[in-house]
C-alpha cells in the first residue's frame, strides 16, 4: 500500500522560496503509471491544485502559479519536490502531495499525504 | 478562484438524505471531464469518496452516490450518520484559453443535526 509523506520547513520568510519534499513508500515512484501532484489548502479554505510531475520529468502547473512553481523528481530517493518562489502570506497553507493514475483522461487523487503546514511570516 | 461552485453548507437529521451540487462550465464538467468527490474530516487529509462521477472505492459505504449531468454533478448521502459530518469537495479538470489543470470545488460543510 503506497503512502506519501510531506516534509520541509514549517516557516518561510516573505519573498523567499518555499521548499517541500514528498517521500513515497510502499511502491516505486518510477513505476511509470502515475503522476505525482502537489495540492494546498489555506486554513479554513478550499483546495488548490499546484501542479504535477511524471517520472520522466514532464510537468504541468496551475496557470495561476506557473511563474513561481517548480516541481522536480528524484527517483533514486523515491521523492518528488516542490519549490514556490517569492512567497507571501497568501501562500500560507497546508501542503499535500498526492498520486494520480496516468491515463488518457485526467484522474482522481489517491492516496494523499497527511499534509504539512507552511506559514509565511517574518 | 475555484471554478467549480458548491453550496457552502448543507445539513440534515440522522437518517435523512442530503445532496451536494457541484456546478461547473463548458470548459470543465461540460467538456466531458469526470467529476470526483472527497471527504475531509477535521484536521485530516481529503479522502477519495467517489471517482469517475459515480464509482465508490472499496470501503466507501453505498450510502454515498454520485452523478453527473451537463455542466454539473451531485453527491448524495442517504441515511445520514453523525460520522458523515465533514467537508466535501468535488474535483474535475479544466481546459480553457488561459490554461489547463485540475480544479476543485469551493467545498461544502455537511452538518448532522
Amino acid at each position: 500500500q503506497v503512502q506519501l509523506q510531506e516534509s520541509g520547513p514549517g516557516l518561510v520568510k516573505p519573498s523567499q522560496t518555499l521548499s517541500l519534499t514528498c517521500t513515497v513508500s510502499g511502491g516505486s515512484i518510477s513505476s511509470g503509471s502515475y503522476y505525482w501532484s502537489w495540492i494546498r489548502q489555506p486554513a479554513g479554505k478550499g483546495l488548490e491544485w499546484i501542479g504535477r510531475i511524471y517520472t520522466s520529468g514532464s510537468t504541468n502547473y496551475n496557470p495561476s502559479l506557473k511563474s513561481r512553481v517548480t516541481i522536480s523528481v528524484d527517483t533514486s530517493k523515491n521523492q518528488f519536490s516542490l519549490k514556490l518562489s517569492s512567497v507571501t502570506a497568501a501562500d500560507t497553507a497546508v501542503y499535500y502531495c498526492a498520486r494520480e493514475e496516468l491515463e488518457l483522461r485526467p484522474r482522481w487523487f489517491d492516496p494523499w499525504g497527511q499534509g504539512t503546514l507552511v506559514t509565511v511570516s517574518s | 478562484q475555484s471554478v467549480l461552485t458548491q453550496p457552502p453548507s448543507v445539513s440534515g437529521a440522522p437518517g435523512q438524505r442530503v445532496t451536494i451540487s457541484c456546478t461547473g462550465s463548458s470548459s470543465n464538467i461540460g467538456a466531458g471531464y469526470d467529476v470526483h468527490w472527497y471527504q475531509q474530516l477535521p484536521g485530516t487529509a481529503p479522502k477519495l469518496l467517489i471517482y469517475g462521477n459515480s464509482n465508490r472505492p472499496s470501503g466507501v459505504p453505498d450510502r454515498f452516490s454520485g452523478s453527473k449531468s451537463g455542466t454539473s454533478a451531485s453527491l448524495a448521502i442517504t441515511g445520514l450518520q453523525a460520522e458523515d459530518e465533514a467537508d466535501y469537495y468535488c474535483q474535475s479538470y479544466d481546459s480553457s484559453l488561459s490554461g489547463q489543470g485540475h480544479v476543485f470545488g469551493t467545498g461544502t460543510k455537511v452538518t448532522v443535526l
